[in-house]
């Protein structure tokens, strides 16, 4: 299975900061890459798929980049609603997808 | 408007069936490069995937539970089922099923997903 590394786990920003998430791939992963945020009791909703396109309704404050194994997630001046669970899921392999493991972003 | 929804038992005792069913709506089962995805989340944890089932019936599956899951559906009644045997406490979780969509370039994502299941199991 590809494993899927976020980092950090946690972090604390600012209304207005701009963050940076990273996700690292065990092997090649191309671009199929993709991006959830989850709201404490909600599902998860698509950000960002095939490494850096936006989903539609998406605000433009958040953008995707990387290729291979390396990824990164951007939010370019937080809002108060940008505050969440970040996941990244890799789609190269559909036997099994898999998940990072998450990174809880709060307001500082 | 595509919407996906989860129902089953709240409460499983250990060893049991677990049998969870994803009603859609909005789309077709039957659509090309479309199909539904069941994803678990222990309370405060990670997403865990856990299979999958596309438009030409092709299912795939969790490495780690493949002994324990079914996937099926019905296009007639927009209904996916999965199916989980032998039932843990461990596997206490909340359950979602997602739709999952398929671009002209092969890359694949889960969009939108239902609200979510809890299951519990417990004796």
């Amino acid at each position: 299975d590809i494993q899927m590394t976020q980092s950090p786990s946690s972090l604390s920003a600012f209304v207005g900061d701009r963050v940076t998430i990273t996700c690292r791939a065990s092997q090649y992963i191309s671009r199929y890459l993709n991006w959830y945020q989850q709201k404490p009791g909600k599902a998860p909703k698509v950000l960002i798929y095939g490494a850096s396109s936006l989903q539609s309704g998406v605000p433009s404050r958040f953008s995707g980049s990387g290729s291979g194994t390396d990824f990164t997630l951007t939010i370019s001046g937080l809002q108060p609603e940008d505050f969440a669970t970040y996941f990244c899921q890799q789609s190269y392999s559909t036997r099994p997808y898999t998940f990072g493991q998450g990174t809880k972003l709060e307001i500082k | 408007q595509v919407t996906l929804k989860e129902s089953g038992p709240v409460l499983v005792r250990p060893t049991e069936t677990l049998t969870l069913t994803c009603t859609v709506s909005g789309f077709s089962l039957n659509d090309a490069r479309v199909g539904v995805t069941w994803i678990r989340q222990p309370r405060g944890k990670a997403l865990e995937w856990l299979a999958h089932i596309i438009s030409n019936d092709e299912k795939s599956y969790s490495t780690s539970l493949q002994d324990r899951l079914t996937i099926s559906k019905d296009a007639s009644k927009s209904q996916v089922v999965l199916t989980m045997t032998n039932m843990d406490p461990v596997d206490t979780a909340t359950y979602f099923c997602a739709r999952r969509l398929e671009n002209d370039y092969g890359k694949n994502w889960f969009d939108p997903w239902g609200q979510g299941t809890l299951v519990t199991v417990s004796s």
